[in-house]
């Protein structure tokens, strides 16, 4: 079955760390970028990070920038979202997606998600 | 860096009804644009990509428009599986920027 798992959420003081992790299942991962997208309580979808196929490249979003890291081990088919220095603000449903292309290679969507895994940041 | 802004934030629809939902662009985006839709406790799921593409599997009552800066996502005849929200994406280069949602609601 074709599917992203998250997991590593849960409950965490402000200024601590935690590293959620999005395992993938029934495609090589390894061919794929994955990107994080959050979702704070009753808001809408915010981008946080991507990391290219063979992890040569990431970017973040400005709110994460500094804190965050994305990093990726294919050999085990996962890819990883470090979070240091959080702050209540990070507090969201975290979700992995999977990036394809139309058939030109010019238009890219994110046609896989996983469930999310909830990070509160409360102390 | 590029806005999105989607209108209305939210939408009262009954079954049967044709709705429209809008997005614009700070600035033009070709048809760098996708469509999501979110039901509550969900994932987002995939709608239409390249602004007018049709996601395999999505019903045909789902259709999208626009180019530039301005976009539609229109459902010709709302089910009561529909209910749900809907976001906008730029998806280009390094930019994938969501819009804030449009709760489509009964």
């Amino acid at each position: 079955q074709v599917q992203l798992v998250e997991s590593g959420g849960g409950v965490v003081q402000p200024g601590r760390s935690l590293r959620l992790s999005c395992a993938a299942s029934g495609f090589t991962l390894s061919t794929y970028g994955i990107h994080w997208v959050r979702q704070a309580p009753g808001k809408g979808l915010e981008w946080v990070a991507v990391i290219w196929y063979d992890g040569s490249n990431k970017l973040y979003a400005d709110p994460v920038k500094g804190r965050f890291t994305i990093s990726r081990d294919n050999s085990k088919n996962t890819v990883y979202l470090q979070m240091n220095s959080l702050r209540v603000e990070d507090t969201a449903v975290y979700y992995c997606a999977r990036p394809e292309y139309d058939s030109s290679g010019f238009y890219s969507y994110f046609d896989l998600w996983g469930r999310g895994t909830l990070v509160t940041v409360s102390s | 860096d590029i806005q999105m802004t989607q209108s209305p934030s939210s939408l009262s629809a009954s079954v049967g009804d044709r709705v429209t939902i809008t997005c614009r662009a700070s600035q033009s985006i070709s048809s760098y644009l996708n469509w999501y839709q979110q039901k509550p406790g969900k994932a987002p799921k995939l709608l239409m990509y390249a602004a007018s593409n049709l996601q395999s599997g999505v019903p045909p009552r789902f259709s999208g428009s626009g180019s530039g800066t301005d976009f539609t996502l229109t459902i010709s005849s709302l089910q009561p599986e529909d209910f749900a929200t809907y976001y906008c994406q730029l998806s280009y280069s390094t930019l994938y920027t969501f819009g804030q949602g449009t709760k489509l609601e009964i």
